[in-house]
């Protein structure tokens, strides 16, 4: 399995502040993603992290507000921005492991709490 | 794009009974479907997973069949233990791709 990291672990933030979490993969990842998990609610695919570029969004996320970085292949860092109480969540990393051709296995990271007052 | 259903949203069972958790999908692209265990305060954690050229495949005291035909697959746990409690993820690719659209959740309690 891949080793995911993740930081910080948990958060309380005021509202209107930003958070960046910060993602670390092994080197055997190819492919990073963000997700967001509401409380008591399933995982949600924020953004596909791509390196060196734009991350590419899904449909009801932004870069103004989930601005996302890659700089190198193992590194990845998420924004929550001008948050409220509704951005509330946990926060994770994933990565895939194997040839981008094929499906391969997603490894999640434990996740950023972030709970905004 | 994909559409994962997941039932039951919660299931209790007596320890050393099975457990059932079943997914539908609507995407008949998609070729890879995993399941996920999260525990309290914890990251998914892959459980198992199958492709679409196999109907079953066992690990252990956990089993994973698909019906590609209908469109479901079913995660199968048997001999429970109270370590397998958390909240279980189906899950399967967006238009056969490497994204995830994720079931909404079973969660799982066994009663010792």
């Amino acid at each position: 399995s891949a080793v995911i990291s993740q930081k910080p672990s948990r958060d309380i933030c005021q509202r209107g502040t930003s958070l960046t979490i910060q993602c670390q993969v092994d080197s055997q990842v190819t492919m990073m993603f963000w997700y967001r998990q509401q409380p008591g609610q399933s995982l949600t695919l924020i953004a596909t992290a791509n390196q060196g570029s734009e991350a590419t969004y899904e449909s009801g996320f932004v870069i103004d507000k989930f601005p996302i970085s890659r700089p190198n292949l193992t590194f990845s860092t998420l924004t929550v921005s001008n948050m409220s109480p509704e951005d509330s969540s946990i926060y994770l990393c994933s990565g895939l492991r194997g040839p981008q051709t094929f499906q391969e296995t997603q490894y999640f990271g434990p996740g950023t709490r972030l709970l905004v007052l | 794009g994909e559409n994962v259903e997941q039932h039951p949203s919660t299931l209790s069972v007596q320890e050393g009974d099975s457990a059932v958790i079943k997914c539908t999908y609507s995407d008949s692209a998609s070729n890879y479907f995993p399941w996920y265990k999260q525990e309290l305060g914890k990251g998914p954690q892959l459980i198992i997973d199958i492709r679409s050229n196999v109907g079953e495949k066992k690990d252990q005291r956990i089993a994973v069949t698909l019906n590609k035909t209908a469109k479901h697959f079913s995660l199968h746990i048997t001999e429970t233990q109270p370590e397998d409690s958390a909240v279980y993820f189906c899950a399967a690719p967006k238009a056969a791709g490497n994204k995830l659209t994720f079931g909404g959740g079973t969660r799982v309690l066994v009663k010792p």
